[in-house]
């Protein structure tokens, strides 16, 4: 059983501050790694990639990977109260599981103005 | 271009009673899944598809089917529903797995409660 562990949160940070996300995984042979954004009462919706160990920034969001210490997260900067949402990491892998995605529990972000 | 569409949006079910789940999706992706979310939980897969004809099980796949005709299509069966299938159900689809895999694109969700 592949796990994704996440702060459990919740997390609460003012506006303008920066929000770290972190997340952990058991499998080393995972490959790509994903941080989708759930509002309370949608579905989930991808804001960050990547594959390559090191910083990826999109924007406000910087995802970092480090595949020795099976570690990825996700930070946010300059917090907005739109930010406030549950975060939630996951692990595709390329093993005999092909194209199945592993998710953590998710970490609820809250930005108060 | 309408992406992943999940009915009916919300369902309730009597214990005992069986129900099917619709999901569609309209941009060619191989890849289908369906997954439950409970309170406070992240995102249990319950089946998936790499193709039409191919289904496999996820984590959580007990009192379940599904089946996968069309590319389009993946349909979740639920049999004798019961309580502890109360949930939030997500069909997702991606257009395969490259190098390093691509990233789901999810449907709006279904609640669903068993009373």
């Amino acid at each position: 059983q592949k796990e994704v562990e996440q702060n459990s949160g919740p997390l609460s940070v003012p506006e303008g501050a920066i929000a770290s996300l972190n997340c952990t995984y058991s499998d080393r042979g995972s490959q790509s790694f994903f941080w989708y954004r759930q509002y309370s009462g949608k579905s989930p919706e991808l804001i960050m990639f990547i594959y390559s160990n090191g910083d990826k920034e999109d924007g406000r969001f910087t995802a970092q990977l480090n595949k020795a210490s099976q570690y990825v997260s996700l930070l946010i900067r300059d917090s907005q109260p739109s930010d406030s949402a549950t975060y939630l990491c996951a692990v595709n892998d390329r093993g005999s599981t092909l194209g199945r995605l592993y998710f953590g529990r998710g970490t609820q972000l809250t930005v108060w103005p | 271009n309408a992406g992943v569409t999940q009915t009916p949006k919300f369902r309730i079910l009597k214990i005992g009673q069986s129900m099917t789940l619709q999901c569609t999706q309209d941009m060619n992706h191989n890849y289908m899944y369906w997954y439950r979310q409970d309170p406070g939980m992240g995102l249990k897969l319950i089946y998936y598809s790499v193709g039409a004809g191919i289904t496999d099980k996820g984590e959580v796949p007990n009192g379940y089917n599904v089946s996968r005709s069309t590319t389009e299509d993946f349909p979740l069966r639920l049999e004798l529903a019961a309580p502890s299938q109360t949930s939030v159900y997500f069909c997702a689809s991606s257009p395969g797995t490259g190098d390093f895999g691509t990233e789901a694109f999810f449907g709006q969700g279904t609640r669903l409660t068993v009373v």
